[in-house]
Protein backbone atom coordinates (compact mmCIF):
# COMPACT_ATOMS: atom_id res chain seq x y z
CA UNK A 1 0.00 0.00 0.00
CA UNK A 2 1.36 3.50 -0.60
CA UNK A 3 1.72 5.80 2.68
CA UNK A 4 3.94 8.58 3.62
CA UNK A 5 4.58 8.53 7.67
CA UNK A 6 5.65 11.45 9.31
CA UNK A 7 6.68 10.12 12.83
CA UNK A 8 6.89 13.09 14.59
CA UNK A 9 3.92 14.91 15.52
CA UNK A 10 5.78 17.67 17.22
CA UNK A 11 9.02 19.05 17.04
CA UNK A 12 10.78 21.48 18.92
CA UNK A 13 14.13 23.12 18.62
CA UNK A 14 15.67 26.33 19.77
CA UNK A 15 17.07 28.77 17.46
CA UNK A 16 19.67 28.56 15.46
CA UNK A 17 19.76 24.94 16.50
CA UNK A 18 19.96 22.29 13.60
CA UNK A 19 16.08 20.80 12.13
CA UNK A 20 15.54 17.75 10.81
CA UNK A 21 11.53 16.73 9.90
CA UNK A 22 11.63 13.00 8.89
CA UNK A 23 9.43 11.56 6.25
CA UNK A 24 9.47 7.50 5.06
CA UNK A 25 7.44 6.44 2.25
CA UNK A 26 5.75 3.25 0.81
CA UNK A 27 5.69 3.37 -2.73
CA UNK A 28 7.38 0.34 -5.27
CA UNK A 29 7.87 2.49 -8.36
CA UNK A 30 9.71 5.86 -8.82
CA UNK A 31 8.17 8.38 -6.23
CA UNK A 32 7.06 12.32 -6.99
CA UNK A 33 7.71 13.87 -3.39
CA UNK A 34 7.11 17.22 -1.67
CA UNK A 35 7.00 18.91 1.15
CA UNK A 36 4.10 21.53 1.98
CA UNK A 37 3.92 23.88 4.59
CA UNK A 38 1.03 25.83 6.29
CA UNK A 39 2.11 28.91 8.40
CA UNK A 40 0.30 30.02 11.07
CA UNK A 41 -3.48 31.59 9.66
CA UNK A 42 -1.74 30.92 6.20
CA UNK A 43 -2.70 28.58 3.52
CA UNK A 44 -1.34 24.95 2.75
CA UNK A 45 1.84 25.96 0.00
CA UNK A 46 4.77 24.28 -1.32
CA UNK A 47 7.79 24.33 0.14
CA UNK A 48 10.08 22.16 -1.98
CA UNK A 49 9.94 19.19 -4.59
CA UNK A 50 12.47 16.56 -4.90
CA UNK A 51 12.98 16.57 -8.12
CA UNK A 52 13.80 20.30 -8.36
CA UNK A 53 16.68 19.91 -6.37
CA UNK A 54 16.55 23.12 -4.59
CA UNK A 55 16.84 25.14 -1.44
CA UNK A 56 13.90 26.88 -0.49
CA UNK A 57 14.04 29.20 2.86
CA UNK A 58 17.77 27.07 3.59
CA UNK A 59 15.60 23.84 3.49
CA UNK A 60 16.47 20.97 1.29
CA UNK A 61 15.53 17.63 1.24
CA UNK A 62 16.87 14.65 -0.56
CA UNK A 63 15.38 11.44 -1.34
CA UNK A 64 16.51 8.22 -0.06
CA UNK A 65 15.35 5.45 -2.58
CA UNK A 66 17.20 3.14 -0.48
CA UNK A 67 15.81 3.91 2.67
CA UNK A 68 12.35 4.97 0.98
CA UNK A 69 13.13 8.74 2.66
CA UNK A 70 12.39 12.16 2.25
CA UNK A 71 13.68 14.12 5.22
CA UNK A 72 13.10 17.98 5.42
CA UNK A 73 16.66 19.85 7.15
CA UNK A 74 17.69 23.24 7.50
CA UNK A 75 21.01 23.52 10.12
CA UNK A 76 20.24 26.35 11.81
CA UNK A 77 16.80 26.82 12.72
CA UNK A 78 15.33 30.65 12.62
CA UNK A 79 11.63 31.37 14.21
CA UNK A 80 9.65 32.35 11.27
CA UNK A 81 9.73 28.29 10.49
CA UNK A 82 7.62 27.45 12.93
CA UNK A 83 4.77 25.72 11.14
CA UNK A 84 2.56 22.69 9.80
CA UNK A 85 4.95 20.53 7.41
CA UNK A 86 3.14 17.50 5.36
CA UNK A 87 5.35 15.78 3.28
CA UNK A 88 3.37 14.29 0.06
CA UNK A 89 3.72 11.48 -2.32
CA UNK A 90 2.93 11.51 -5.73
CA UNK A 91 3.04 7.80 -7.20
CA UNK A 92 2.77 8.18 -10.94
CA UNK A 93 0.28 5.58 -11.48
CA UNK A 94 -2.33 6.45 -9.10
CA UNK A 95 -3.42 9.48 -11.47
CA UNK A 96 -1.07 11.65 -10.54
CA UNK A 97 -2.68 12.20 -7.02
CA UNK A 98 -0.66 13.32 -3.72
CA UNK A 99 -1.15 10.78 -0.54
CA UNK A 100 -0.29 13.11 2.60
CA UNK A 101 1.49 12.39 5.46
CA UNK A 102 -0.28 13.41 8.69
CA UNK A 103 2.44 16.30 9.22
CA UNK A 104 4.99 17.74 11.78
CA UNK A 105 4.55 20.51 14.06
CA UNK A 106 7.75 22.62 13.62
CA UNK A 107 8.00 25.10 16.63
CA UNK A 108 11.13 26.95 16.98
CA UNK A 109 11.81 28.41 20.21
CA UNK A 110 13.47 31.61 21.34
CA UNK B 1 -5.37 38.52 -9.27
CA UNK B 2 -4.74 34.82 -9.57
CA UNK B 3 -6.34 32.99 -6.53
CA UNK B 4 -8.76 30.24 -4.97
CA UNK B 5 -11.66 31.40 -3.05
CA UNK B 6 -13.57 29.03 -0.79
CA UNK B 7 -16.82 30.15 1.02
CA UNK B 8 -17.83 30.26 3.61
CA UNK B 9 -14.74 30.17 5.74
CA UNK B 10 -17.07 28.91 8.50
CA UNK B 11 -20.37 27.06 8.80
CA UNK B 12 -21.98 25.77 11.57
CA UNK B 13 -25.17 23.82 10.84
CA UNK B 14 -27.62 21.50 12.15
CA UNK B 15 -28.19 18.08 11.18
CA UNK B 16 -29.89 17.20 7.95
CA UNK B 17 -29.57 20.41 6.69
CA UNK B 18 -28.59 20.20 2.71
CA UNK B 19 -25.51 22.25 2.23
CA UNK B 20 -22.95 23.31 -0.69
CA UNK B 21 -19.46 24.80 -0.46
CA UNK B 22 -18.31 26.64 -3.06
CA UNK B 23 -15.03 27.03 -4.58
CA UNK B 24 -13.50 29.20 -7.43
CA UNK B 25 -10.37 30.04 -8.26
CA UNK B 26 -9.09 32.53 -10.94
CA UNK B 27 -5.80 30.33 -11.68
CA UNK B 28 -6.41 28.75 -15.38
CA UNK B 29 -5.76 25.54 -13.35
CA UNK B 30 -8.19 22.57 -15.20
CA UNK B 31 -7.00 20.29 -12.26
CA UNK B 32 -9.67 21.10 -8.64
CA UNK B 33 -9.55 18.79 -5.91
CA UNK B 34 -11.68 18.45 -2.49
CA UNK B 35 -9.42 17.50 0.46
CA UNK B 36 -10.59 16.44 3.73
CA UNK B 37 -8.75 17.10 7.11
CA UNK B 38 -9.82 16.52 10.58
CA UNK B 39 -7.09 18.02 12.82
CA UNK B 40 -3.78 17.24 13.45
CA UNK B 41 -4.46 14.30 10.41
CA UNK B 42 -3.11 13.69 6.63
CA UNK B 43 -5.26 15.35 4.01
CA UNK B 44 -7.90 12.75 2.65
CA UNK B 45 -8.92 13.12 -0.99
CA UNK B 46 -12.42 13.10 -1.44
CA UNK B 47 -13.40 14.30 -5.11
CA UNK B 48 -11.02 15.58 -8.10
CA UNK B 49 -11.82 16.94 -11.15
CA UNK B 50 -9.35 16.76 -14.50
CA UNK B 51 -11.74 19.64 -16.16
CA UNK B 52 -15.61 20.52 -17.04
CA UNK B 53 -17.89 17.33 -16.72
CA UNK B 54 -15.09 15.40 -15.01
CA UNK B 55 -15.32 14.06 -11.62
CA UNK B 56 -14.02 11.23 -10.08
CA UNK B 57 -14.35 10.16 -5.93
CA UNK B 58 -10.77 10.06 -4.27
CA UNK B 59 -9.59 7.79 -1.70
CA UNK B 60 -11.60 8.82 1.28
CA UNK B 61 -15.53 7.32 0.97
CA UNK B 62 -17.59 10.56 1.10
CA UNK B 63 -21.42 11.08 1.12
CA UNK B 64 -20.84 14.40 -0.80
CA UNK B 65 -20.94 15.60 -4.57
CA UNK B 66 -19.50 17.68 -6.70
CA UNK B 67 -19.93 19.40 -9.55
CA UNK B 68 -17.91 20.97 -12.90
CA UNK B 69 -20.04 22.86 -15.14
CA UNK B 70 -17.55 25.45 -15.72
CA UNK B 71 -13.63 25.42 -15.45
CA UNK B 72 -13.16 27.82 -12.34
CA UNK B 73 -15.85 26.39 -10.38
CA UNK B 74 -16.10 23.03 -8.08
CA UNK B 75 -18.73 23.05 -5.67
CA UNK B 76 -18.88 20.46 -3.07
CA UNK B 77 -22.65 19.34 -1.86
CA UNK B 78 -23.96 17.25 0.96
CA UNK B 79 -27.40 16.43 0.86
CA UNK B 80 -27.51 15.85 4.38
CA UNK B 81 -25.20 17.32 7.09
CA UNK B 82 -24.30 14.71 9.75
CA UNK B 83 -22.40 15.30 12.63
CA UNK B 84 -19.52 13.10 11.57
CA UNK B 85 -18.98 15.30 8.39
CA UNK B 86 -17.92 17.83 10.83
CA UNK B 87 -14.29 18.37 9.81
CA UNK B 88 -11.82 21.45 7.79
CA UNK B 89 -12.45 20.77 3.63
CA UNK B 90 -9.93 22.24 1.29
CA UNK B 91 -10.06 23.37 -2.26
CA UNK B 92 -7.11 22.82 -4.05
CA UNK B 93 -6.20 23.65 -7.92
CA UNK B 94 -3.21 22.85 -10.15
CA UNK B 95 -2.38 22.74 -13.85
CA UNK B 96 -1.64 19.80 -16.22
CA UNK B 97 1.54 18.74 -17.09
CA UNK B 98 3.87 16.30 -16.61
CA UNK B 99 4.28 14.54 -13.80
CA UNK B 100 2.53 15.74 -10.25
CA UNK B 101 2.14 18.86 -10.19
CA UNK B 102 2.15 21.60 -7.21
CA UNK B 103 -1.54 22.08 -5.97
CA UNK B 104 -2.79 25.49 -4.97
CA UNK B 105 -4.63 25.62 -1.55
CA UNK B 106 -7.53 27.73 -0.60
CA UNK B 107 -7.76 28.55 2.79
CA UNK B 108 -10.22 26.48 3.45
CA UNK B 109 -13.98 26.05 5.15
CA UNK B 110 -14.50 24.54 8.47
CA UNK B 111 -17.60 22.65 8.82
CA UNK B 112 -19.31 22.33 11.85
CA UNK B 113 -22.82 19.74 12.16
CA UNK B 114 -24.57 19.68 15.36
Amino acid sequence: AQRVTQPEKLLSVFKGAPVELKCNYSYSGSPELFWYVQYSRQRLQLLLRHISRESIKGFTADLNKGETSFHLKKPFAQEEDSAMYYCALGPLDSNYQLIWGAGTKLIIKP
Amino acid sequence: EADIYQTPRYLVIGTGKKITLECSQTMGHDKMYWYQQDPGMELHLIHYSYGVNSTEKGDLSSESTVSRIRTEHFPLTLESARPSHTSQYLCASSDIGQGVDEQFFGPGTRLTVL
